[in-house]
């Protein structure tokens, strides 16, 4: 199985909306409504931050979201912070009852 | 609120096995989780190396498949994970994870294994 495809970057001034792609195929991100998205600071493990494309866990800030078209998935961080500033990473469940990781995104806040 | 905890050796000689343990706390292993291993090498991304549940119930990565054997002891409230074969490329920091509903919701805090001679 092929990592999603992730930008290896993307960058924002503080207060700006940026988005985070995460492609794949219809064995993964197209096949079920199970992306998740986790937020993953140095040194630190990762945190969960999306479930089933667009669900926020208790706790995690309205400002993040997600979203699904075809095999493509989002994350979207609307009023970004500097505690933002972290790697992002998506998975998906697949057909072959596995999980695939994408290949990360740093988001840097200017 | 549950907790996870890997321990194992931090350097495995090439070609030898690497053995990992997860130590379960503040819920049953035999919950409706299944029970995951995720790597990470130094400066790369995240790759998922399998799951099992505690009916003994296993899947994994295809492209490690051959090498990895996870595996429950429902006693110890622990899973296992044991990598043959090893060669550099799997130096990483490796974590245990536990999975509900097509996500992983917790993780442990990682270990770092080397492989080196």
């Amino acid at each position: 199985q092929s990592a999603l495809t992730q930008p290896a970057s993307v960058s924002g001034s503080p207060g700006q909306s940026i988005t985070i792609s995460c492609t794949g195929t219809s064995s993964d991100v197209g096949a079920y409504n199970y992306v998740s998205w986790y937020q993953q600071h140095p040194g630190k493990a990762p945190k969960l931050m999306i479930y089933d494309v667009t669900d926020r866990p208790s706790g995690v800030s309205h400002r993040f979201s997600g979203s699904k078209s075809g095999n493509t998935a989002s994350l979207t961080i609307s009023g970004l912070q500097a505690e933002d500033e972290a790697d992002y990473y998506c998975t998906s469940y697949t057909t072959s009852n596995t999980y695939v990781f994408g290949t990360g995104t740093e988001v840097t806040v200017l | 609120q549950l907790q996870l905890q890997e321990s194992g050796p931090g350097l495995v000689k090439p070609s030898g096995t690497l053995s990992l343990t997860c130590t379960v706390s503040g819920d049953s292993i035999s919950s409706i989780n299944w029970w995951n291993w995720v790597r990470q090498p130094p400066g790369k991304g995240l790759e998922w190396i399998g799951e099992i549940h505690h009916s003994g119930s296993t899947n994994h990565n295809p492209s490690l498949k051959s090498r990895v054997t996870i595996s429950v002891d429902k006693s110890k409230n622990q899973f296992s994970l044991k990598l043959s074969s090893v060669t550099a490329a799997d130096t990483a920091v490796y974590y245990c994870a536990s999975t509900s509903y097509y996500r992983v919701d917790y993780w442990g805090q990682g270990t770092r294994v080397t492989v080196s001679s």
